[in-house]
């Protein structure tokens, strides 16, 4: 399940179930939205990305969905493996900014094997 | 794929003391650098972007002359944490942007840990 400390939000999954992780942005005018995982200790690593004019974006196993109206963004994880475990943040720029990368607070995934 | 290396990963050093940490962007020229600063269990949090040979660009409540930023070339920025006392410690990551419609590629970090 999904819960919400004093911290980072966590998800808790089951080895080989889907995953799905939330954002919220906040600004209307982003145009250009990215996914990052970070594992400990690591720089973040990007994953998919997708732009304001589309509102779904597959990758390998991994689905981006944009919801312009609510400004909602989810990204699915299929067959969700030990290696997936790791903080997700999804990130939005607006190219006017000089690509200028504001991220969200983070989700850490749990993979239970 | 395009890499950023960062220069030391890991520094602890005494109160009082300046650090400087290295991103270099290995494969390609990075016409714009990013630095971040995150806290345990925080999201990463913009302190400055760097264009090479002008100026660094400063976000609000980042103080410019604690954190001395300098992009002397395409590959390589640097941040110097100047006089860092323990709420200096942090985990700082830069990034590296090309040219053309590509996303920012991210160092691996530098853990810097002030006694």
């Amino acid at each position: 399940g999904e819960s919400v400390g004093l911290h980072l939000p966590t998800l808790s999954v089951q080895e080989g179930d889907n995953s799905i992780i939330n954002c919220a942005y906040s600004n209307s005018a982003s145009d250009y939205f990215i996914w990052y995982k970070q594992e400990s200790g690591k720089g973040p690593q990007f994953i998919i990305d997708i732009r304001s004019n589309m509102d779904k974006r597959q990758g390998q196993r991994v689905t981006v969905l944009l919801n312009k109206t609510v400004k909602h963004l989810s990204l699915q994880i299929a067959a969700t493996q030990p290696g997936d475990s790791a903080v997700y943040f999804c990130a939005e720029i607006f190219s006017g900014g000089y690509q200028k990368v504001t991220f969200g607070t983070g989700t850490k995934l749990q993979v239970i094997p | 794929g395009a890499v950023v290396s960062q220069h030391p990963s890991w520094v602890i050093c005494k109160s009082g003391t300046s650090v400087k940490i290295e991103c270099r962007s290995l494969d390609f020229q990075a016409t714009t650098m990013f630095w971040y600063r995150q806290f345990p269990k925080q999201s990463l949090m913009l302190m400055a972007t760097s264009n090479e040979g002008s100026k660094a660009t400063y976000e609000q409540g980042v103080e410019k002359d604690k954190f001395l930023i300098n992009h002397a070339s395409l590959t390589l920025s640097t941040l110097t944490v100047t006089s860092a006392h323990p709420e200096d410690s942090s985990f700082y990551i830069c990034s590296a942007l090309g040219l053309g419609d590509q996303p920012q590629h991210f160092g691996d970090g530098t853990r810097l840990s002030i006694l």
